[in-house]
């Protein structure tokens, strides 16, 4: 597609229940990103991909969070046994180049984002 | 869509007019700043970026300073036009981080006819 697709968009849950967020890159970028946004804040950062390799994840607010890019483009953010707290927008952005690579390489690509709330 | 910065600061300028948006980065090390321009219900989207090495860059209608004696930031928008109201975010990224943007708290941009 033209730009990075998220699904589902809006994701309802009840406390305790495991859920997937899926992220499907601009095709061709190397990097994947996962970021967090609460209402009234930027966008805080969880975890990045270089193609398959998780480069850094230490954003991962603990080990109920998870995710995976298994052949190096769509990724899944996994968060089990929610809890409330874990309510907010889940976004995704790619980005052409790997980090250290010249050009902008903060030109992040980012996808409409997954709401999730939970109950 | 869902609303962006119902509790930012906000910044309200009539057409035609320049904005100039600030920001205070926190870490002295960070050699890399973006600018994200966020429109309610999308996410946030790349407008201008600018390396530690430089102070000036310029875009179309856009240009942002930097000052790393203060560790500020600036974005000004020339002749700001009513598709400009947004929350406009910097990020900053520590040395040899790239992979890792940290973004401000953004500030809104009101554009009245």
């Amino acid at each position: 597609g033209a730009g990075v697709s998220q699904s589902p968009r809006y994701k309802v849950t009840k406390r305790g229940q495991d859920v997937a967020l899926r992220c499907d890159p601009i095709s061709g970028h190397v990097s994947l990103y996962w970021y967090r946004q609460a209402l009234g804040q930027g966008p805080e950062f969880l975890t990045y991909f270089n193609y398959e390799a998780q480069q850094d994840k230490s954003g991962l607010p603990n080990d109920r969070f998870s995710a995976e890019r298994p052949e190096g483009s769509i990724s899944t953010l996994t968060i089990q046994r929610t809890e409330q707290r874990d309510s907010a927008m889940y976004r995704c952005a790619s980005s052409h180049h790997s980090p250290g690579t010249s050009g902008s390489a903060g030109e992040l690509f980012f996808g409409e984002g997954s709401r999730l709330t939970v109950l | 869509g869902e609303s962006v910065g119902l509790h930012l600061p906000t910044l309200s300028v009539q057409e035609g007019d320049n904005s100039i948006i600030n920001c205070a980065y926190s870490n002295s090390a960070s050699d890399y700043f973006i600018w994200y321009k966020q429109e309610s219900g999308k996410g946030p989207q790349f407008i201008i970026d600018i390396r530690s090495n430089m102070d000036k860059r310029q875009g179309q209608r856009v240009t942002v300073l930097l000052n790393k004696t203060v560790k500020h930031l600036s974005l000004q928008i020339a002749a700001t036009q009513p598709g400009d109201s947004a929350v406009y975010f910097c990020a900053e990224t520590p040395r040899g981080g790239y992979n890792k943007l940290i973004f401000g708290a953004g500030t809104r941009l009101a554009v009245h006819p």
